[in-house]
């Protein structure tokens, strides 16, 4: 069946790079594309960008500057990474599937929980 | 950017109707079809897809939620709200990039 999930580490030093990877099952990155979305503490959802299936990349403007999408389809991985950390980035990350043609997330990730502190 | 705008909360009483909004600074609609989503996200977890293009009921999703609206003007209607409910609902355009959400509507109960 479908899945994805997310992982990396719970904890980074402001100023640091913080690297995530989304692994996937069930279908092929060739095939779907995949998204990260995160949501601080209490607060709402935030689109940051997105893998498509061909390996093309998109980015929020506003994070575009720190952000990096990539992929290994041959180990079903999506990775994130951005850098300049602050304490603002503190939250949870979710990578995200989107079911073609009708552009909406079918299958989300349980969510990695990153926080930005010395 | 499309701004999509919905009320941060929303208290109704068991076995009435909610109605959640979610009005877009930009028309969403391309070819016939309204690219609006709506999620329901519960304490810990993450995100469920309810409804699709507006309208359509994901698979699994009780019939008592329902979508409608086109343009600019959204709706999701839970009728009757049932306990299990309380959660934050989010709409989603993904007319054009970057995709954007609202910004969230609480459903608490009375």
């Amino acid at each position: 069946q479908v899945q994805l999930k997310e992982s990396g580490p719970g904890l980074v030093q402001p100023s640091q790079t913080l690297s995530l990877t989304c692994t996937v099952s069930g279908f092929s990155l060739m095939d779907y594309s995949v998204h990260w979305v995160r949501q601080p503490p209490g607060k709402g959802l935030e689109w940051m960008g997105r893998m498509k299936y061909d390996g093309d990349t998109y980015y929020n403007s506003a994070l575009k500057s720190r952000l990096s999408i990539s992929r290994d389809t041959s180990k079903s991985q999506v990775f994130l990474k951005m850098n300049s950390l602050q304490t603002e980035d503190t939250a949870i990350y979710y990578c995200t599937r989107e079911l073609r043609r009708v552009h909406y997330f079918d299958y989300w990730g349980q969510g990695v929980m990153v926080t930005v502190s010395s | 950017d499309i701004v999509l705008t919905q009320s941060p909360a929303l208290a109704v009483s068991l076995g009435q109707r909610a109605t959640i909004s979610c009005k877009t600074n930009q028309n969403v609609d391309y070819y016939g079809n309204s690219y609006m989503h709506w999620y329901q996200q519960k304490p810990g977890q993450q995100p469920k897809l309810l409804i699709y293009l507006a309208s359509n009921l994901a698979s699994g999703i009780p019939a008592r939620f329902s979508g409608r609206g086109s343009g600019t003007d959204f709706t999701l209607t839970i009728d009757p709200v049932e306990a299990d409910d309380t959660a934050t609902y989010y709409c989603q355009q993904s007319r054009n990039l970057p995709w954007t959400f609202g910004g969230g509507t609480k459903l608490e109960l009375k």
